[in-house]
């Protein structure tokens, strides 16, 4: 069974523009959770999606935004870039919303801001 | 406000050795813990869970310890391989608003 999926792998962008990323969960799974991760903050938790609903939501932006299809395909959308958006952005799908004992992770997007 | 943090940013063992990774959250109202794998260049990987309504867990080669009176977790693992070198992190969750990650440890196995 394939993994989570996620494009572009590298992405390099300057500031003020924006920036769309991909994740194709797990054939099945309708929950996807996007993530931050930085060296200095580590991991945060930006929001996850159920059955093309937000669930739940982290300590973000308003430029930052998401969502998902009836796929369960899901998109993150950062708009406005500044150079602090530097970052891993990871994807995990699950059955399940809150699942997180089940949840698996994708390879990340590495988004590069100059 | 309240944070996940690990107690050693790095931890270099020996091969054959016991590992053991330390994490303080301060949370009180933590009620459920995840330590993850992380190796380079992958997304986390879940090694093992724990409820508050406990104190020990264990999983092949693998024991989660939570202290409540202390805030402490700590993750045990038995006889280190190789394909242990890894960061290794924390997660807490109080409430409905979404994990709380450590900064996490890089384990270091030397041969």
């Amino acid at each position: 069974k394939a993994g989570v999926t996620q494009t572009p792998r590298y992405l390099i962008k300057t500031r003020g523009q924006q920036v769309t990323l991909s994740c194709s969960p797990i054939s099945g799974h309708r929950s996807v959770s996007w993530y931050q991760q930085t060296p200095g903050q580590g991991l945060q938790f930006l929001f996850e999606y159920f059955s093309e609903t937000q669930r739940n939501k982290g300590n973000f932006p308003g430029r930052f935004s998401g969502r998902q299809f009836s796929n369960s395909r899901s998109e993150m959308n950062v708009s406005t870039l500044e150079l602090g958006d530097s970052a891993l952005y990871l994807c995990a799908s699950s059955w399940r919303t809150h699942s997180y004992n089940e949840q698996f992770f994708g390879p990340g997007t590495r988004l590069t801001v100059l | 406000g309240e944070s996940v943090g690990l107690h050693l940013p790095t931890l270099s063992v020996q091969e054959g050795d016991n590992s053991i990774i330390n994490c303080a959250y301060s949370n009180s109202a933590s009620d459920y813990f995840i330590w993850y794998k992380q190796e380079s260049g992958k997304g986390p990987q879940f090694i093992i869970d724990i409820r508050s309504n406990m104190d020990k867990r264990q999983g092949q080669r693998v024991t989660v310890l939570l202290n409540k009176t202390v805030k402490h977790l700590s993750l045990q693992i038995a006889a280190t391989q190789p394909g242990d070198s890894a960061v290794y992190f924390c997660a807490e969750l109080a409430g409905a608003d979404g994990l709380t990650f450590g900064k996490g440890t890089h384990l270091i196995i030397q041969p």
